[in-house]
């Protein structure tokens, strides 16, 4: 059964701090890592990662992704009250190339 | 529209009664998923829908949950003989497939949030 683990599950920084969020996947002919920003309900996506080693980066966001050791690391730097969310890691695997398995989320939140 | 729309965004219902959620995706998008998410938990894959092929329902948890997708647009989820334990947020998401290498991005509609009273 494919897995998906992050952490940490939940993380209190302050304004201008800046953090590592986790994932480390198990599954079937890896696909891709993808990571979305969920606040309220809606996730809207971040980044996808298919190759090791290069780093993908928005702004103050920044991914990259090791495929011999299975993780991905999302960073934010100089965070924001605005980045206070929960952040998913989903991996795409196996055969039928469409179906994601999503983590349980780290739920971040930034501190004035 | 410009992006992928959910309604209701909120339903309560009585235990036992059947309910149904719709999703408009991203026009001209041709794969839909419906997902669910049940309070600290990630997301739950329950049914792909792309394009004129055969759906994949194999997440979903039991024949009271059902799927359509009307002329390759509007899709509806049909929960019938609601039980408490399908209370969560029915997230519906749709995309462009460009291929079955890599999986494309998904947008994401807000969501409806399902409570089974």
């Amino acid at each position: 059964e494919d897995k998906v683990v992050q952490s940490p599950l939940s993380l209190v920084v302050h304004e201008g701090d800046t953090v590592t969020l986790n994932c480390s996947y198990e599954v079937t002919n890896f696909r891709s890592l993808l990571w979305y920003k969920q606040e309220k309900k809606a996730p809207t996506f971040l980044f996808m990662l298919t190759s090791s080693g290069i780093e993908k980066k928005s702004g103050r966001l920044s991914s990259i992704l090791d495929k011999k050791e299975l993780f991905s690391i999302l960073n934010i730097t100089a965070t924001q009250t605005g980045d206070s969310a929960v952040y998913l890691c989903a991996v795409g695997a196996g055969a039928g190339s469409y179906q994601l398995t999503f983590g349980k989320g780290t739920k971040l939140s930034v501190i004035p | 529209g410009a992006g992928v729309s959910q309604s209701p965004s909120n339903k309560v219902t009585e235990k036992g009664k059947d309910v149904e959620l719709r999703c408009d995706p991203i026009s001209g998008h041709t794969a839909l998923y419906w997902y669910r998410q049940s309070l600290g938990q990630g997301l739950e894959f329950l049914i792909y829908f792309q394009g004129n092929s055969a759906p994949d329902k194999s997440g979903l948890p039991s024949d009271r949950f059902s799927a359509e997708r009307t002329g390759g647009s509007v899709s509806t989820l049909t929960i019938q003989r609601t039980q408490q334990e399908d209370s969560a947020v029915y997230l519906c998401a749709s995309s462009s497939a460009f291929g079955r290498v890599f999986h494309p991005e998904a947008f994401f509609g807000q969501g409806t949030r399902l409570t089974v009273v």
